[in-house]
């Protein structure tokens, strides 16, 4: 089983609506991490979250501790947020990012 | 600022060839990693630098991949002989790490490796 898991792997939307992609983890963390990654491979740091909740522009990151959860959401989607979007977490056991899967976000104009 | 550079963005190779990837890491960042991204999967770091001591190359695999970062700074990834399964795209990202505190990896845009 992943250390990380997302949900949903692959998400398509239509533009306006609202968006939510979780990620769960299983073992204790001092940071997560979202990641934007188009086609092409860059990445993109978007959010780094220990506690609470960050907001920038329409992109809202939340994290219940916990609970070992996190979400990101998307308001007023675009296609131009058609992108993976990655959730890392970095472990109390060591210095490593761990990786989930990836959700594949498509929207539709 | 700028941020990591990475060269080639694209690499068409057969398998058994050789091949290297360059990156250059956001200027005064100490830490640089090394990731590979197979398609559908999360990154897998490869290796850490500090400065230029390594600081964890566990899941490189050593008998094919070496990577080095003699001054501190650029760093070089290479695969002899590369094989199918190391068709991927190559990240490198930096960081500016304070001791003691857990900062934001800035990634490279990677290199697309293809090994037919």
């Amino acid at each position: 089983k992943n250390e990380v898991e997302q949900s949903p792997q692959n998400l398509t939307a239509q533009e306006g609506e609202f968006i939510t992609i979780n990620c769960s983890y299983s073992v204790g963390i001092s940071a997560l991490h979202w990641l934007q990654q188009h086609p092409g491979g860059g990445i993109v740091s978007l959010f780094m979250l220990s506690s609470g909740k960050k907001k920038h522009g329409r992109l809202i990151a939340t994290i219940n501790i916990q609970e070992k959860h996190s979400s990101l959401h998307i308001t007023a989607s675009h296609p131009r947020d058609s992108a993976v979007y990655i959730c890392a977490v970095k472990l109390n056991s060591n210095y490593k990012l761990t990786f989930g899967k990836g959700t594949l976000l498509t929207v539709n104009p | 600022e700028a941020g990591v550079a990475q060269s080639p963005r694209y690499k068409i190779i057969e398998k058994r060839q050789s091949v290297a990837f360059w990156c250059n890491p956001i200027s005064g960042h100490a830490t640089l990693y090394w990731y590979q991204q197979i398609l559908g999967q999360g990154p897998k770091l490869l290796i850490q630098f500090q400065n230029n001591g390594v600081v964890d190359d566990s899941q490189l695999p050593k008998d094919r991949f070496s990577a080095e970062r003699l001054k501190g700074v650029d760093s070089t990834l290479k695969i002899q002989p590369a094989k199918l399964e190391d068709s991927a795209v190559y990240l490198c990202a930096s960081s500016l790490d304070h001791p003691g505190y857990t900062d934001t990896q800035y990634f490279g845009p990677g290199t697309r490796l293809t090994v037919l």
